[in-house]
């Protein structure tokens, strides 16, 4: 079974400053998909950024981008220029590309706070 | 207007009552599903449905069950709730035809069993 591992279960930012949250996984497969979610306050599980891994490049969206090693099995997210309402916490997610493959598998999270 | 609404966005309950959380879209999207969340444990599938005909038990379906009303609407019943059902719960929805098929959710419904 897939596993994903969020090792820092809180981060700060300061405002306007970059930050980078970890994700490794574990998996034996080839082909799969990766999911950075957001849930503020608000408790929305909103999707920030998705990732094949069969794509070298690495997805971008706005200020938020990914660095996908797939070898090392590592997903992380930076968040560039932080802004007050980036504080949320940050879950880093992983699905199968398998036929029939539904399941997304959740790390823990990371709770990041952003200092004004 | 939402485009994945859950009703209601909290509950509160007693051991032994039944109790059914309610998740509809307009989205359009044939597949549904229900997690539950849990403090520092992510998100769990408890069912999920590709349609209407078609409905699973995810990791952790015991103590619960699902009706699809619709293409539309997916419910999530506990038959009788126990307070280790106390949680946040998710509905989500995928179109399962693009690539990636990612999961759109719902705002959540806190369910708090006393």
């Amino acid at each position: 079974a897939q596993t994903v591992t969020q090792s820092q279960p809180e981060m700060s930012v300061q405002e306007a400053e970059t930050v980078t949250l970890s994700c490794t996984y574990d998996t034996s497969e080839s082909d799969y998909y990766l999911f950075w979610y957001k849930q503020p306050p608000s408790r929305q599980m909103i999707l920030v950024i998705r990732q094949e891994a069969y794509k070298q490049q690495n997805a971008t969206e706005n200020r938020f981008s990914v660095n996908f090693q797939k070898a090392a099995k590592s997903f992380s997210l930076k968040i560039s220029d932080s802004q007050l309402g980036d504080a949320a916490m940050y879950f880093c997610a992983y699905r199968s590309a398998g036929a029939g493959s539904y399941q997304l598998t959740f790390g823990k999270g990371t709770k990041l706070s952003v200092i004004p | 207007d939402a485009d994945v609404t859950q009703t209601p966005r909290n509950r509160i309950t007693k051991t032994g009552k039944r109790i059914m959380l309610e998740c509809s879209q307009t989205k359009g999207h044939d597949r549904m599903y229900w997690y539950r969340q849990d403090p520092g444990l992510g998100l769990r599938l408890i069912y999920y449905s590709f349609d209407v005909k078609d409905i699973n038990k995810g990791e952790i379906s015991d103590g619960y069950s699902v009706s699809r009303q619709a293409q539309a609407k997916f419910s999530l019943s506990l038959e009788s709730a126990i307070p280790n059902q106390t949680a946040l719960y998710f509905c989500a929805t995928s179109d399962g035809r693009t690539v990636t098929d990612e999961q759109y959710f719902g705002p959540g419904t806190r369910l708090t069993v006393t």
